[in-house]
């Protein structure tokens, strides 16, 4: 089992550029979700997903978007990147009473 | 509304002593989960300690224990005889609906020799 895997690791954007961050997690997990971590904070739901196709607002949605086609796979879409999205990215996927994080991906909006 | 309060920034421990981080909830659902996670400067998140609100007794994994108050509304991370390799930000969370945490700002343990 991979677990929970995040491409990329890092990546810089400048301001009004679009990306995608991927997450893929091998175990059947239903549920996930999309963590950001600014510095010295704890982590924020964006987004998350009980299953494929569907999909629901965490605390800080806006300038994001996700998708849920599979189990597998649940991308974070940042359109029109800005400087306040300058954070880590966490994805996870829940079973029983633990949450399994993938590794992070530290973005940059310059 | 759901919170978790974490009052300590920083915390100073020499190597083998115990140490303890403070966390405190709030929640009007009686049915929740507690969790303790570590982060190194490497930055990933790893899960240390489970406490449900049903559990009759404390957590405890290892040398890591969770001292659940749940009149107070605490739960409290203790880790024995400390190691260097203990040196990290420690994050408090509370699992809401539907799985997702609700984190502390956490607090940063440094373990001296």
């Amino acid at each position: 089992n991979a677990g929970v895997t995040q491409t990329p690791k890092f990546r810089i954007l400048k301001i009004g550029q679009s990306m995608t961050l991927q997450c893929t997690q091998d175990m059947n997990h239903n549920y996930m979700y999309w963590y950001r971590q600014d510095p010295g904070m704890g982590l924020k739901l964006i987004y998350y997903s009980v299953g494929a196709g569907i999909t629901d607002k965490g605390e800080v949605p806006n300038g994001y978007n996700v998708s849920r086609s599979t189990t597998e796979d649940f991308p974070l879409r940042l359109e029109l990147a800005a400087p306040s999205q300058t954070s880590v990215y966490f994805c996870a996927s829940w079973a029983t009473y633990e949450q399994y994080f993938g590794p992070g991906t530290r973005l940059t909006v310059t | 509304a759901q919170k978790i309060t974490q009052t300590q920034p920083g915390m100073f421990v020499q190597e083998k002593e115990a140490v303890t981080l403070d966390c405190t909830y709030d929640t009007s659902d009686p049915s929740y989960g507690l969790f303790w996670y570590k982060q190194p400067s490497s930055g990933e998140m790893i899960f240390l300690i489970y406490q449900g609100s049903y559990d009759q007794q404390n957590a405890t994994e290892g040398r890591y224990s969770l001292n659940f108050q749940k009149a107070r509304k605490s739960a409290n991370l203790v880790i024995s005889a400390s190691q260097l390799g203990d040196s990290a930000m420690y994050f408090c969370a509370m699992r809401e609906g539907l799985g997702a945490l609700i984190f502390g700002k956490g607090t940063t343990l440094s373990v001296s020799s």
